[in-house]
């Protein structure tokens, strides 16, 4: 069965202290892993895609990487403004593009 | 203006009432989807469409109906209404190639008292 798991459910973090989420996926065939920020009470709001292990993607202090089986999003030196639940998800061959969504990580940056 | 609109944004209903949601958009995509979102279980997909006569249940359908009245407009029922049903409701387009990234609207969230 196709999975996504994202851990930490919840990071606090310091204003400019750096870490990075988790995004573990078991999928027959990847075709997409997708990151997505999402404010309290508002649509997700696409990040990046990556589409195979090796490949990383950036934007401004977000850094996605990925390998065959899982992605990590770095963020460095985060402001409070960072503060988000983001979520991973992955299209698997055969879905039609549809998504498998994982339960998000809730981020808080503190000043 | 945004791409994905979804109308209402808050709505308060009884049990046993009938509600629908509705959604727009100018983005000009073929492929369109309806999801809902409840806290600690994620997003879960309820119906998709690919075109106006296409329409195919998602992992959660029960209970739901959709309607696509053209490409550009797609609408959920709930017949009626039970208080499981109260969550957020995200309306969301994408693009017919392969690889295309998933839009979303604002959202509405439901109340079923």
């Amino acid at each position: 069965e196709d999975q996504v798991t994202q851990s930490p459910e919840a990071l606090r973090l310091q204003e400019g202290e750096s870490s990075s989420l988790n995004c573990s996926y078991t999928v027959s065939g990847l075709r997409g892993l997708f990151w997505y920020r999402q404010d309290p009470g508002k649509g997700p709001e696409f990040l990046f895609t990556l589409y195979s292990a090796g490949e990383e993607k950036e934007k401004e202090r977000l850094k996605a990487t990925l390998t065959k089986k899982e992605s990590f999003l770095h963020i460095t030196a985060p402001k409070p403004e960072d503060s988000a639940t983001y979520l991973c998800a992955v299209q698997a061959r055969g879905s039609q593009g549809n998504l498998i969504f994982g339960k998000g990580t809730k981020l808080s940056v503190k000043p | 203006d945004a791409d994905v609109t979804q109308t209402p944004r808050n709505r308060i209903t009884k049990t046993g009432k009938r509600i629908m949601l509705e959604c727009s958009q100018t983005k000009g995509h073929d492929r369109m989807y309806w999801y809902r979102q409840d806290p600690g279980l994620g997003l879960r997909l309820i119906y998709y469409s690919f075109d106006v006569k296409d329409i195919n249940k998602g992992e959660i359908s029960d209970g739901y109906s959709v309607s696509r009245q053209a490409q550009a407009k797609f609408s959920l029922s709930l017949e009626s209404a039970i208080p499981n049903q109260t969550a957020l409701y995200f309306c969301a387009t994408r693009g017919t190639s392969e690889y295309n990234e998933q839009f979303f609207g604002p959202g509405t969230r439901l109340t079923v008292l």
